[in-house]
């Protein structure tokens, strides 16, 4: 069964240093996800991505966070300078289309900002 | 407003029993789907079961079913026969399909269940 994959499951980094959280999406989905869970709270939308472009973003996706998707597969979160409250899991998702369909999530990225 | 509202922090349920996990949700979006995602202590997002908000029926999903109360706004997950497997937080979703792409999810609740 296809899934969505992330690496590294556990990223950890110096405050002001830049990571790249990678995902490589189901190979038939059209739209890409990403959220964030600080440990023991909710899961928090950051941002959706269709046709090579944010389609929405929250109010925690600020000028710190970038999206990309370098090639036909892989689909990046860069976090430009990372800080202490930056600490959570990573959650990469993708469905096939934007109405009923279900997102399927990966297994998460563990970032650990020092 | 909260979007999604999981009053219940934690759970209780002895093995082989029932039980629910309540969840209400506010919109005013006329089309919406509401989720229930289980995510065990290693950390992944599994998908449980989905219901649209014009679906007539209650979705039902082996041991799964969704009690939607849609004047309510609750979209309540029950458990059948509870495993021990089961012990796990679980969230409540919803996406609403004319205003955005996103999920808004509930802050959770812990099931723990006893053998």
């Amino acid at each position: 069964e296809p899934e969505v994959t992330q690496t590294p499951s556990h990223q950890v980094t110096q405050m002001g240093q830049e990571v790249i959280l990678r995902c490589v999406p189901i190979s038939n989905h059209l739209y890409f996800y990403w959220y964030r869970q600080i440990l023991g709270q909710k899961v928090e939308f950051l941002v959706s991505f269709y046709n090579n472009e944010i389609s929405e973003k929250s109010e925690i996706f600020d000028d710190q966070f970038s999206v990309e998707r370098p090639d036909g597969s892989n689909f990046t979160l860069k976090i430009r300078s990372t800080k202490l409250e930056d600490s959570a899991m990573y959650f990469c998702a993708s469905s096939e289309g934007v109405s009923y369909n279900e997102q399927f999530f990966g297994p998460g990225t563990r970032l650990t900002v020092l | 407003a909260q979007k999604i509202t999981q009053t219940q922090p934690g759970m209780f349920v002895q093995e082989k029993e029932a039980v629910t996990l309540d969840c209400t949700y506010d919109t005013s979006d006329p089309s919406y789907g509401l989720f229930w995602y289980k995510q065990p202590s290693s950390g992944e997002m599994i998908f449980l079961i989905y219901q649209g908000s014009y679906d007539q029926q209650n979705a039902t999903e082996g041991r799964y079913s969704l009690n939607f109360q849609k004047a309510r706004k609750s979209a309540n997950l029950v458990i059948s026969a509870s495993q021990l497997g089961d012990s796990a937080m679980y969230f409540c979703a919803m996406r609403e399909f004319n205003t955005g792409n996103q999920f808004y999810f509930g802050t959770g609740t812990s099931l723990t269940v006893i053998p």
